[in-house]
């Protein structure tokens, strides 16, 4: 069984350009969460999605940041017009339902920004 | 929203058990305690929650204090392969779905 998948693992953009990242939960998992790691801080939860719906996005920056989780295909989380401080590794997560108590991680994408 | 204070970093040798220690003195009657570990360049590693009861699994144990206002991770014999930021998290609503990373405690395992 296949664990979280993300892709790109590394992603090098350049200010003003847009960035899509992409999340494939494991098999049998429909709740996505994506969370963002700044250099030397811990995860800040971004987004709570199931399919084809956003549950909450409280920690979304509130311009530029975008996420899906269509009925086909991946999750997708989208930055647009990017500046250097969205420079960061994004890990997304997937659990089974509801209530499920554990997450399971991705291995992130390490985004620049030059 | 319910924090946790873990200290810094901690040390300890291969083969012996370690303690990491958690205070959550503002946890509410309904958040679960979980505990993460982040291997280097590597996505967060569930490791174990509870609620009230101490918990064992096959990764470590946890003991949760009887006024829940402090837990400990213990690990019964760290191996190099347990070198990571442990990550004590209360959630942020009953189901867990929102995990607030804090500063985590970083384990140096000496062989």
């Amino acid at each position: 069984n296949a664990g979280v998948m993300q892709n790109p693992r590394h992603l090098v953009r350049r200010r003003g350009q847009e960035a899509r990242l992409r999340c494939s939960p494991m098999k049998g998992h429909s709740h996505v969460y994506w969370y963002r790691q700044l250099p030397e801080e811990g995860l800040k939860f971004m987004v709570y999605l199931q399919k084809e719906n956003i549950i909450d996005e409280s920690g979304m920056p509130k311009e530029r940041f975008s996420a899906e989780f269509p009925k086909e295909g991946p999750s997708i989380l989208r930055i647009q017009q990017v500046v250097r401080g969205d420079s960061a590794a994004y890990f997304c997560a997937s659990s089974p339902r509801t209530g499920a108590y554990e997450q399971y991680f991705g291995p992130g994408t390490r985004l620049t920004v030059t | 929203d319910a924090k946790t204070t873990q200290p810094n970093s901690m040390e300890s040798n291969e083969e012996e058990p370690v303690h990491l220690p958690c205070n959550h003195s503002t946890i509410s009657g309904t958040d679960y305690i979980h505990w993460y570990r982040q291997l280097p360049s590597q996505g967060p590693e569930y490791v174990i929650h509870g609620l009230t009861s101490n918990v064992n699994n096959r990764m470590a144990s946890l003991a949760i204090a009887e006024d829940r206002k402090s837990s400990t991770l213990i690990l019964h014999r760290a191996t190099l392969r347990d070198a990571a930021v442990y990550y004590c998290i209360l959630s942020l609503d009953n189901a867990g779905n929102m995990l607030t990373f804090g500063g985590g405690t970083r384990l140096m395992v000496k062989p």
